[in-house]
């Protein structure tokens, strides 16, 4: 089956620490994108990527970075200089033609600093 | 910046009524627009869409509304049932390529049973 997915569901960090949370996709979908999702708040957008090896910083991109070395997949790395990173983050694909985009989701990786 | 917000941030809804989750927008160049239920812990489905040259869209018991000229959304859920209890947002897109969906704050369903 074709879908989205991320890995893993559940990630605890430390104070100062570095963690990466995974995305992979095997819709054949160009661009991928990273949302932060924060309790009773919409989905803001942290980095996007349109095409293998580019990415353009979203709405909150302090503290994260990311890599797009295959169509496939787009880490997203939680870096210490997030000073608020405990939040829920979901990874999306689209595919764009005909006026119409189809974006589909990962179930999340919920991450909380402990 | 430009952006999308909803008109109501919770509803609570009798079983077998109809709801309707509002939605404004304010970027008058997007085209295409789509509602997505979240479940809590899970990320968003796909629910219906629409472009900006219709203002009707039906589904199975739902259908969104569009009306440009207000730059308003609305997803309407026919008999409303507890599995539609969820978070609903709407999205926008702007014609360029494959810009990012920009997402309003979402509206929690509730389902009185």
């Amino acid at each position: 089956d074709g879908g989205i997915t991320q890995s893993p569901k559940y990630l605890f960090r430390k104070e100062g620490q570095n963690v990466t949370l995974s995305c992979e996709q095997n819709l054949n979908h160009d661009a991928m994108y990273w949302y932060r999702q924060d309790p009773g708040q919409g989905l803001r957008l942290i980095y996007y990527s349109q095409i293998v090896n580019d990415f353009q910083k979203g709405d909150i991109a302090e503290g994260y970075s990311v890599s797009r070395e295959k169509k496939e997949s787009f880490p997203l790395t939680v870096t210490s200089a997030q000073k608020n990173p405990t939040a829920f983050y979901l990874c999306a694909s689209t595919v764009s033609g005909q006026g119409v985009t189809e974006a589909f989701f990962g179930q999340g990786t919920r991450l909380t600093v402990v | 910046g430009e952006s999308v917000g909803l008109h109501l941030p919770t509803l609570s809804v009798q079983e077998g009524d109809n709801s309707i989750i509002n939605c404004a927008y304010s970027n008058s160049a997007s085209d295409y627009f789509i509602w997505y239920k979240q479940e809590s812990g899970k990320g968003p489905q796909f629910i219906i869409d629409i472009r900006s040259n219709m203002d009707k869209r039906q589904g199975q018991r739902v259908t969104v509304l569009l009306n440009k000229t207000v730059k308003h959304l609305s997803l309407q859920i026919a008999a409303t049932q507890p599995g539609d209890s969820a978070v609903y947002f709407c999205a926008e897109k702007s014609p360029s390529g494959n810009t990012p969906l920009v997402f309003g704050k979402g509206t929690r369903l509730s389902v009185i049973a």
